[in-house]
């Protein structure tokens, strides 16, 4: 099984200050990379996901970006927070099959003050 | 577009019962279904999967239930115990794609001992 790692875990960040949480996932190669927020009490909304390195799709409008710089590496940022970005963010695995399980890591906690 | 949702937010049971929780779902498209346990603080953890050729699916305790027909699908866990404590997803996936879910809201259950 896969092993997903994100860091920090929680972060206290003012507004309009920049942002770089990072995931990086042991247990497999190639895997297809998400990243989802999810507000209090409230299902996940994924943002972004990537099927390999270099390669970012955007799911919603949003004031932030994501990047892949290693096969295992998932970097998600900001340049300048926003009250809104406030939220539990989540890193995910699959592998490429489409049966494959989805694995998530223990989440960043955001608080923009 | 889909939507997934939940039911109930909230389910309270007795040590030892079954638990019923539900999910109601919009695309008639989706053709993979997926529960999830999120403890709190904690990233979401795969339970059980079903596909839409499939009406019933059974795990360790957990019986996952897909009605077509109706759009509906269902978590039993039998024998529920203290550490099944936890918020419940569903989720639903387009084009077997298993990250780019769709999550519900969640519901909370709740064992009472």
């Amino acid at each position: 099984s896969q092993t997903i790692h994100q860091w920090p875990a929680t972060l206290v960040q003012p507004v309009g200050s920049p942002l770089s949480l990072e995931c990086t996932v042991e247990g497999t190669s190639n895997p297809n990379l998400y990243w989802y927020r999810q507000a209090a009490g409230r299902g996940l909304q994924l943002l972004f996901y990537s099927v390999g390195i270099g390669q970012i799709s955007s799911e919603v409008p949003q004031n932030l970006s994501a990047s892949r710089p290693q096969d295992r590496q998932f970097i998600l940022s900001s340049k300048k927070l926003l009250l809104s970005d406030s939220g539990f963010y989540l890193c995910a695995s699959t592998g490429t099959a489409s049966t494959d399980t989805q694995y998530f890591g223990p989440g960043t906690r955001l608080t923009v003050l | 577009g889909e939507s997934v949702g939940l039911h109930l937010p909230t389910l309270s049971v007795q040590e030892g019962d079954n638990s019923i929780i539900n999910c109601a779902y919009s695309n008639s498209a989706s053709d993979y279904f997926i529960w999830y346990k999120q403890e709190s603080g904690k990233g979401p953890q795969f339970i059980i999967d079903i596909r839409s050729n499939m009406d019933k699916r059974q795990g360790q305790r957990v019986t996952v239930l897909l009605n077509k027909t109706v759009k509906h699908l269902s978590l039993q866990i039998a024998a529920t115990q203290p550490g099944d404590s936890a918020v419940y997803f569903c989720a639903e996936a387009l084009n077997t794609n298993a990250g780019k879910s769709t999550f519900g809201d969640g519901t909370t259950l709740t064992v009472k001992p």
